[in-house]
């Protein structure tokens, strides 16, 4: 177990609709990054919050959006759903803001019908 | 951006024997790179990364090495055991702070 949690653990949606993803990092860490994971694109860095700011943006649509709160839970919202967002949505959290030494929660499948 | 190229995408090797997976990358500002275990159905996990200004990094049966003229750095697992059995993932830090990763290798370790 990292420490960061995340949920919900599965969801189906149909296309169209909009979801939100919630993200708790350990204990102590400031920094958060989401990820996503499908079968022919591997790992792909959508975003990155530091204490409450965002701070860096890798491949992340505009139809998705986040944001990290006071308590430093991030959530991602995703939007105007298509089928090709099926995917698995990680969020992993680091002290530094550098991103080094990074812990990955556990993940959130998502379907879209 | 930065362009991270992994290979090989497959690798088998008899329990006892040596892994060397090897990444190459695009963007000469890029100063970190982690390499993440993924067992099947879990989540990622590092499991040793190495900065910019060093050239080699070891922990126990794992090490990393760099090469920044060559813009390439590679993990190499010794003595190999079932339960490396994983997909292995390479990353890199560009200058932006973006973490571009690599396709991954999946790693069988026959007993």
């Amino acid at each position: 177990d990292s420490g960061v949690t995340q949920t919900p653990k599965h969801l189906i949606t149909a296309t169209g609709q909009r979801v939100t993803l919630r993200c708790s990092p350990r204990s102590g860490d400031l920094s958060v990054y989401w990820y996503q994971q499908s079968l022919d694109q591997g790992l792909q860095f959508l975003i990155q919050y530091y204490n409450g700011e965002e701070r860096a943006k890798g491949n992340i649509l505009e139809r998705f959006s986040a944001q990290q709160f006071p308590d430093l839970h991030s959530e991602l919202n995703l939007s105007s759903l298509e089928l090709g967002d099926s995917a698995l949505y990680f969020c992993a959290s680091s002290v530094s803001r550098g991103g080094e030494t990074q812990y990955f929660g556990p993940g959130t499948r998502l379907l879209v019908l | 951006g930065e362009n991270v190229e992994q290979h090989p995408s497959t690798l088998s090797v008899q329990e006892g024997d040596s892994a060397v997976i090897k990444c190459t990358y695009s963007d000469s500002a890029s100063n970190y790179f982690p390499w993440y275990k993924q067992e099947l159905g879990k989540r990622p996990q590092l499991i040793i990364d190495i900065r910019s200004n060093v050239g080699e990094k070891k922990d126990q049966r794992i090490a990393v090495t760099l090469n920044k003229t060559a813009k390439h750095f590679s993990l190499h697992i010794t003595e190999t055991q079932p339960e490396d059995s994983a997909v292995y993932f390479c990353a890199a830090r560009d200058y932006g702070q973006n973490f571009v990763f690599g396709p991954g290798t999946r790693l069988s370790v026959l007993p």
